[in-house]
């Protein structure tokens, strides 16, 4: 079956560096994937979504800035989060959408952990 | 590692039919279960969120059980209409680190 990859599964970096998390489709091509964001106690907030070759779309009141999004080839989309706060810690989940059938398949997730 | 697993992957019914599926996960440290009903670049809905052993859940037709001594969770889908089409995640969370599914989509046929 479809396999969708994130990492690292787990990050813990320090106020103000940036991180890069990379959503991959490993055995089919996405043309489109989205980024969601896990807030405490709240259901999965839809990001931003990626489409290959072209900038992502956000969602209202997400920073395009702060949240980078780059979705190079049709198996990788990279979000990088920009000056990282204690407040960007969270459960990121990226999704991909599988070209031929529009299936979708959600990657396991990443940690984020900003000290 | 964790390893979340969600079986069938996919899975057509009529209108009108039950139907369920599964959801494992480790069940060491584990904190709580959560069921999402999810739509093509929508947010989740969240559905259920389980923490005992034993723990059963209904909303509506939909209900969920729960089983942290063996690992997993069913959700249950009673008389399925076709807005009930959509992909079905669960994520668990083990010492506070989650890790989420593929997921289950279904489709349901009028």
């Amino acid at each position: 079956g479809a396999v969708v990859s994130q990492h690292p599964s787990r990050v813990i970096c320090k106020s103000g560096t940036s991180v890069k998390i990379e959503c991959r489709s490993l055995d089919f091509q996405a043309t489109t994937m989205f980024w969601y964001r896990q807030f405490p106690k709240q259901s999965l907030m839809l990001m931003a979504t990626s489409n290959e070759g072209s900038k992502a779309t956000y969602e209202q009141g997400v920073e395009k800035d702060k949240f980078l999004i780059n979705h190079a080839s049709l198996t990788l989309s990279t979000l990088t989060v920009t000056s990282a706060h204690p407040e960007d810690s969270s459960f990121y989940i990226c999704s991909a959408l599988r070209g031929i059938s529009y299936e979708q398949y959600f990657g396991p997730g990443t940690r984020l952990t900003v000290t | 590692i964790l390893n979340v697993e969600q079986s069938p992957q996919s899975l057509h019914v009529q209108e009108g039919d039950s139907t369920n599926f599964t959801c494992s996960f480790p069940s060491s440290n584990f904190y709580a279960l959560h069921w999402y009903r999810w739509e093509t670049a929508k947010s989740p809905e969240a559905l259920f969120v389980m923490t005992l052993n034993g723990d059963e859940k209904k909303k509506g037709r939909i209900s969920a059980t729960l089983n942290t001594k063996e690992g997993y969770s069913y959700l249950y889908i009673k008389g399925s209409q076709p807005e009930d089409s959509a992909t079905y995640l669960c994520a668990s969370n083990n010492n506070n680190d989650m890790r989420f599914g593929a997921g289950t989509r279904l489709t349901v046929k009028p």
